[in-house]
């Protein structure tokens, strides 16, 4: 497709549970962060993948967080032993990256996470 | 990494025109002055962008000072499909390191 595509949209799981939510990014696009958005709240900054750099997971809130990316494709957030407090919308977003770029980042429509 | 600060909220009247100050005192030399737009449900979706002085799209204007330690989006005549949060970014434009969101503005436009 021609924009950044989440998966799924929506997920309800329940706590101690691990979930996956997918990334697919525009074509070509080398730069990719992942951001938590809680109800009423702002974005917050999770990991970013930059080409073949060492990713920036600085962000994220404990181990039990973790993120790949396949080259310059497709990337996965895994959450383990979900809590309650995991309970958010999961933005992706994507960039072209590089001299050519204008750093404008393209949303996805976000995976909202349930915890019960 | 700069960081950025915007009133938490704003209120306006449809066909008044709005500005939306951020402050980022601490803007690197390479960076750009990004301002993002979000609807309830969505992700957020690129406005306008500077560098200094002004930038003028069809849907917005973008204020930039000399010293660039702030910056004032402006939306002329909004309406009620403009109620929003609005996010101020700063950042290369290369996307070499991470970008920090703040906790954007949330802007209400009454009848």
């Amino acid at each position: 497709g021609a924009g950044v595509s989440q998966s799924p949209s929506n997920k309800v799981t329940e706590k101690g549970k691990d979930v996956e939510l997918r990334c697919d990014p525009i074509s070509g696009h080398t730069a990719l962060y992942w951001y938590r958005q809680r109800l009423g709240q702002g974005l917050e900054f999770l990991i970013y993948f930059q080409g073949n750099s060492a990713p920036d997971k600085s962000g994220l809130p404990s181990d039990r967080f973790s993120a790949e990316r396949t080259g310059e494709s497709v990337s996965t957030l895994t959450i383990q032993r979900t809590q309650q407090e995991d309970s958010a919308v999961y933005l992706c977003a994507s960039s072209l990256g590089g001299q050519a770029s204008t750093g404008e980042l393209f949303f996805g429509e976000g995976s909202r996470l349930t915890v019960l | 990494l700069a960081k950025t600060t915007q009133p938490i909220s704003m209120d306006s009247y449809e066909g008044q025109e709005v500005n939306i100050t951020c402050s980022h005192n601490n803007i690197a030399t390479n960076d750009y002055i990004t301002w993002y737009q979000q609807f309830p449900s969505q992700g957020p979706r690129f406005i306008i962008q500077g560098y200094k002085t002004k930038v003028t799209n069809e849907v917005a204007s973008l204020f930039i000072p000399a010293d660039r330690k702030s910056s004032t989006l402006s939306l002329p005549r909004v309406s009620l499909s403009d109620t929003a949060v609005y996010y101020c970014l700063v950042g290369p434009m290369d996307s070499s390191y991470k970008l920090i969101f703040g906790s954007g503005t949330r802007l209400l436009v009454r009848p």
